[in-house]
């Protein structure tokens, strides 16, 4: 089955220590997003890459980093994680490009504790 | 700036009607969506609405959507079990950014 697969499931890191967290997809769609998730939150979206171009929201912080070294595969880094990072983060998929109608596909999510 | 609403919690009979609400801001969201969360797996889009429809029906989901007061609901009918689950609203209006709600968990009791 077509998906998009987020490892690892849950991931615990120390105060300041570098992580990363990944995505992959068989559904060969250009667009593939990261969002963050607070409890009881909407999802927020961090970034964005279409293809290779890759397109940060304004307000999200210089801390948070992404790479996509190709169409199946997007990393998420998070530099010096904080205590206030601890978050589920989402990534999705989608193939159309910008239109109004945009169906995204959702991993399961990585959920983050920082320590 | 854009913004969504939905209350975080919903408790029904089974075999009742569920509706979900949802107020929203950006008057150019263009397409309407719910998303679907189980347990233990990522938001799956469940239906949408074009901002210039009042009603979309698919089997026992209906949605309304009240353009002027930025109102989204969406009822589901003869609510089972199985319908438990977190339901996001969310809008966009082109280009990349979907705006999303925080999520209605919705309870179906035996």
């Amino acid at each position: 089955d077509a998906m998009v697969i987020q490892n690892p499931r849950y991931q615990v890191t120390q105060f300041g220590k570098p992580v990363t967290l990944s995505c992959s997809q068989t559904l060969n769609h250009n667009v593939m997003y990261w969002y963050q998730q607070k409890s009881s939150q909407a999802p927020k979206l961090l970034f964005h890459y279409y293809d290779k171009d890759f397109n940060n929201e304004a307000d999200t912080p210089d801390n948070f980093q992404s790479r996509r070294p190709n169409t199946s595969f997007c990393f998420l880094d998070i530099r010096s994680p904080g205590l206030g990072d601890a978050a589920m983060y989402l990534c999705a998929t989608s193939s159309i490009q910008g239109a109004a109608f945009d169906e995204q596909f959702f991993g399961p999510g990585t959920r983050l504790t920082v320590l | 700036g854009e913004d969504v609403e939905q209350s975080l919690f919903l408790s029904v009979r089974e075999g009742d009607s569920s509706v979900i609400n949802c107020t929203y801001t950006d008057s150019s969201s263009t397409y309407l969506y719910w998303y679907k969360q189980e347990p233990g797996a990522g938001l799956q889009l469940l239906t949408y609405i074009f901002s210039n429809m009042d009603m979309k029906q698919d089997q026992r989901l209906t949605v309304l959507l009240n353009k002027k007061d930025k109102h989204l609901s969406l009822r589901i009918a003869d609510t089972q079990t199985g319908d438990s689950a977190i339901y996001f609203c969310a809008g966009s209006g082109g280009g990349f950014k979907t705006i999303f709600g925080a999520g209605t968990r919705l309870f179906v009791k035996a």
